[in-house]
């Protein structure tokens, strides 16, 4: 399983884009790129999964680089709410056997 | 349509006591997995059951064992407890063969172990 690693944590005001990078330089050709978020004493859940170029949902976009060597998750006018941990994964597209492999995220700290 | 479940939300215990937590995986669900969350660190997989049996296993010794019932839900067993094992259980779901990609987590048991 790739390696990934993102920064420990960021700062952000209400109202503001925020992007955070993710690099995983030993992505294989069969793998996806995830991303979870959690809040403090709750389990994760998925924001976002893509492949490769550009992926948007109702809750951000996932940007991915022609080599795949790293990812950024955009988080469009982030809210207070958006205060949490951001994880990003990399692994095989599964169908549900998947061993989740987790770092240490990032923690991104919205304030007003 | 109920989300994963896990009871309890917090639990007490003493060194070298045994432990046992439980999960509901989400509707429509048949594959359960546990993790470890310590403190300020990301969850680790523990193991996976599927059709009742142990599918894969995380790095973790053999006083954490698990059970999966007919219904799907799941339990996690941790005998001898240590003051290590304090952390977020969390437990996840997922169908098999249904094209999702994603694990759905429950809230996690907090575990604290004196």
């Amino acid at each position: 399983l790739a390696k990934t690693t993102q920064p420990i944590s960021m700062d952000s005001y209400e109202g503001q884009e925020v992007n955070i990078t993710c690099s995983h330089n030993n992505i294989a050709t069969n793998d996806y790129i995830t991303w979870y978020q959690q809040f403090p004493s709750q389990g994760p859940r998925f924001i976002i999964q893509g492949y490769k170029t550009k992926v948007t949902n109702e809750v951000a976009s996932l940007f991915i680089p022609a080599d795949r060597k790293s990812s950024t998750l955009s988080l469009p006018r982030v809210s207070l709410s958006d205060t949490a941990v951001y994880y990003c994964l990399v692994g095989d597209e599964g169908t549900g056997f998947q061993k989740l492999v987790f770092g240490t995220g990032t923690r991104l700290l919205v304030s007003p | 349509d109920a989300g994963v479940t896990q009871s309890p939300t917090h639990l007490i215990k003493t060194r070298g006591q045994q432990v046992t937590l439980r999960c509901s995986p989400k509707s429509g669900h048949d594959t359960v997995s546990w993790y470890q969350q310590a403190l300020g660190q990301g969850p680790q997989f523990i193991f996976q059951y599927y059709e009742e049996e142990e599918r894969q296993r995380g790095n973790f010794p053999d006083r954490f064992s698990g059970h999966q019932f007919p219904n799907y839900s799941s339990e996690l067993n941790v005998n001898a407890l240590l003051l290590g094992d304090s952390a977020l259980y969390l437990c996840a779901s997922s169908p098999v063969g249904g094209g999702e990609d994603t694990q759905y987590f429950g809230p996690g048991t907090r575990l604290t172990v004196l």
